[in-house]
């Protein structure tokens, strides 16, 4: 079975500051990871993915994570913050080995950024 | 270009009434999923299909739950004798493959209320 684990469920940072929000993961075979945001009342939007290479991902709107395998984690970052980031933010796994199957999410962590 | 689009965006029936929800994936891709998303449990895989057939059905939460796709596109989640923990937003989603890493594109949802 995989998880995710989102530690924080909120996490509030001040414009311009730089943000990081938490993610670590379980699986059994090589992870395929991915970052989504959610603003009120839409969709989910991707930001970024690790499948495999640099450890470093870069994605929309200034984002990128970085893939620790030892540590199990792919924490999302942003240099700067921007108070038009604030939404709710979902990791997710899948297991790149297990064949087609859908994502398992972390429970999501809510970003404030304050002026 | 078009994006997933699902309908209805809202759902109220009554419980006991039969459900169905409608998905049109984006143009190309084969792989469609269905998941859920309610207060209590986040985000949930339902089902996910690769072509017209869905390999594994073991995440659809009840015998209550059924989904189809036909000609490889629009895809409908049916849920018979609807019950109040049905209330969610159902999200489709979909992707170039099943296999590999690509990343799912979701639709908006459609939020589910059962009286």
């Amino acid at each position: 079975a995989q998880s995710v684990a989102q530690p924080e469920d909120q996490v509030n940072v001040a414009e311009g500051n730089p943000l990081t929000v938490k993610c670590t993961y379980s699986v059994s075979g090589n992870p395929y990871l991915f970052w989504y945001v959610q603003y009120p009342n839409r969709g989910l939007q991707f930001l970024l993915k690790y499948i495999t290479g640099d450890n470093l991902v870069k994605g929309s709107y200034g984002f990128e994570a970085e893939f620790n395998k030892s540590q199990t984690s792919f924490h999302l970052k942003k240099p700067s913050a921007l108070v038009s980031d604030s939404a709710l933010y979902f990791c997710a796994v899948r297991d790149g080995g297990g064949g087609a199957d859908g994502l398992t999410f972390g429970k999501g962590t809510h970003l404030i950024i304050q002026p | 270009g078009a994006g997933v689009s699902q309908s209805p965006s809202n759902k109220v029936t009554e419980k006991g009434k039969d459900v169905e929800l409608r998905c049109d994936p984006i143009s190309g891709h084969t792989a469609l999923y269905w998941y859920r998303q309610s207060l209590g449990q986040g985000l949930e895989f339902l089902i996910y299909f690769q072509g017209n057939s869905a390999p594994d059905k073991s995440g659809l939460p009840s015998d209550r739950f059924s989904a189809e796709r036909t000609g490889g596109s629009v895809s409908t989640l049916t849920i018979q004798r609807t019950q109040q923990e049905d209330s969610a937003v159902y999200l489709c989603a979909s992707s170039e493959d099943g296999t590999g890493g690509y990343e799912q594109y979701f639709g908006p949802g459609t939020r589910l209320t059962v009286t």
